[in-house]
C-alpha cells in the first residue's frame, strides 16, 4: 500500500496563478480531507469529502475548490493564488469512525509570491 | 473557545528521561477520539496513539502512553526513555462523533527538544 500520496511536493506560484494539488489514497477510505498548516500552527480543515461526489466546506474554504469523482482521488484547486495561501497542504483519509486515525500524505509546500 | 489547548509551546527533556506533553480538550459529545501526532522537521504527520472516550484504560503504544483524565478533559502524552529522534513537534487532536465530517481538530502543538 502506498497510503496517501500527494503531488507536487513543492511549488512556487505567482499572485493570480492557479494550480491543482493532487491527492490519491489506496486504502478504500470513504472520508478524505484537505488541511493547511501555517507556520507554527496546527492544521486547519479546508474541505472534506464523505464519498465520491460528496464534498463540503471546512473551517477555511475561501480561495479553494475540490472535487471527488472517484473514491481514490481528491484534488484541491487554488484559483487566483494570493500570498495568504502560502502554507503547507496536507491531504488525509480515514474510515468514517471517530476512533480511527487519519492517514496523512507527505504534504505540499506552496509559496505564493 | 478552543477545542484543543496545548499550553507548552516548547519543552526540553534530557535523553533517557520521561516527559509529559499537556493537552486539554473541550467537547459536548459523548463519543470522541483523542489523537497524538508527531511532526519531525521533515514535515510528515506521524500517528502515535489514540484514546477513545469510552476507553476505561489509558492507551499505550511502546514508549508512548496517554494519561486520560475524562473528568478534567485532559489527554496528556507521556514519552518514556526519550531519544534524540523524539525531537519534533507534537500535536494533540480530537475527532467528534457529532461532527459529520469526523475531522481532526488540532491544537497548536508543542515543540519537544531532546538534549543529549
Amino acid at each position: 500500500n502506498a497510503g496517501v500520496t500527494q503531488t507536487p511536493k513543492f511549488r512556487i506560484l505567482k499572485i493570480g496563478q492557479s494550480m491543482t494539488l493532487q491527492c490519491t489514497q489506496d486504502m478504500n477510505h470513504n472520508y478524505m480531507y484537505w488541511y493547511r498548516q501555517d507556520p507554527g500552527m496546527g492544521l486547519k480543515l479546508i474541505y472534506y469529502s464523505v464519498g465520491a461526489g460528496i464534498t463540503d466546506k471546512g473551517e477555511v474554504p475561501n480561495g479553494y475548490n475540490v472535487s471527488r469523482s472517484t473514491t481514490e482521488d481528491f484534488p484541491l484547486r487554488l484559483e487566483l493564488a494570493a500570498p495568504s495561501q502560502t502554507s503547507v497542504y496536507f491531504c488525509a483519509s480515514s474510515y468514517n469512525y471517530v476512533y480511527n486515525e487519519q492517514f496523512f500524505g507527505p504534504g505540499t509546500r506552496l509559496t505564493v509570491l | 473557545a478552543q477545542k484543543i489547548t496545548q499550553t507548552q509551546p516548547g519543552m526540553f527533556v534530557q535523553e533517557k528521561e520521561a516527559v509529559t506533553l499537556d493537552c486539554t480538550y473541550d467537547t459536548s459529545d459523548q463519543s470522541y477520539g483523542l489523537f497524538w501526532y508527531k511532526q519531525p522537521s521533515s514535515g510528515e504527520m506521524i500517528f502515535l496513539i489514540y484514546q477513545g472516550s469510552y476507553d476505561e484504560q489509558n492507551a499505550t503504544e511502546g514508549r508512548y502512553s496517554l494519561n486520560f483524565q475524562k473528568a478534567r478533559k485532559s489527554a496528556n502524552l507521556v514519552i518514556s526513555a526519550s531519544q534524540l529522534g523524539d525531537s519534533a513537534m507534537y500535536f494533540c487532536a480530537m475527532r467528534e462523533a457529532g461532527a459529520g465530517s469526523y475531522q481532526l481538530t488540532f491544537g497548536k502543538g508543542t515543540k519537544l527538544s531532546v538534549i543529549p
